[in-house]
């Protein structure tokens, strides 16, 4: 099994849809991450969870809503979101203390 | 504010030519990490190294080095002999040094390399 695994790894939604987001990571780490990569844009940090609990929100729409339910699972609800929200999501995990990151491939969405 | 600037939007080279990729950073902070990514097509990160801004000594890597010029703010990475493999967006990155805010990364916009046969 890969590091990181996200799935679905390509996603087509409407504006009005609710869809999520899943990363899976097997690597006994505390930390999983969202990023954002958009176009013509340097990754933006969304979301980090250290052991299960959020520790960073970056000024995130509430369109977005993270979930933690355990140290290896990261899902990224999507709900009414916008057609500028199109991007590259890719999930990370990390030992707590540590700055390396684990990316999964990424989830490429399309909102129409 | 944390900022990462990479200059380099694309850069082709021919296989065996060497390249190098700048990096230029802004922090106010005295402690902080660099750190390079590398994104194939395939589209996940992979981390390539992790520096501290207490240790300014070079290192090589097989084919990859870094020259980490603190008193410049700059630390850039060099292919050397490059191959079609290396053909991907390179990112620089920056952090703070607290606990906890190691994952947290300010990302340059990478660097688009192109290798041809």
């Amino acid at each position: 099994e890969t590091g990181v695994t996200q799935t679905p790894r390509h996603l087509v939604m409407g504006m009005t849809n609710k869809k999520s987001l899943k990363c899976e990571q097997h690597l006994g780490h505390n930390a999983m991450y969202w990023y954002k990569q958009s176009a013509k844009k340097p990754l933006e940090l969304m979301f980090v969870y250290s052991l299960e609990e959020r520790v960073e929100n970056n000024s995130v729409p509430s369109r977005f809503s993270p979930e933690c339910p355990n140290s290896s699972h990261l899902f990224l609800h999507l709900h009414t979101l916008q057609p500028e929200d199109s991007a590259l999501y890719l999930c990370a995990s990390s030992h707590r203390n540590t700055g390396e990151l684990f990316f999964g491939e990424g989830s490429r969405l399309t909102v129409l | 504010a944390q900022k990462v600037t990479q200059a380099q939007t694309e850069i082709s080279v021919v296989e065996k030519e060497d390249v190098t990729l700048d990096c230029v950073y802004e922090t106010r902070d005295t402690t902080y990490y660099l750190f390079w990514y590398k994104q194939p097509p395939s589209g996940e990160l992979v981390f390539l190294i992790r520096r501290n801004s207490f240790d300014e000594q070079n290192e090589i890597s097989g084919r990859y080095s870094w020259n980490f010029q603190k008193s410049t703010s700059s630390f850039n990475f060099t292919i050397t002999a490059s191959q079609v493999v290396d053909s991907a967006v390179y990112f620089c990155a920056l952090s703070e040094a607290q606990t906890d805010s190691w994952g947290k990364l300010q990302f340059g916009a990478g660097t688009q390399v192109v290798v041809t046969p």
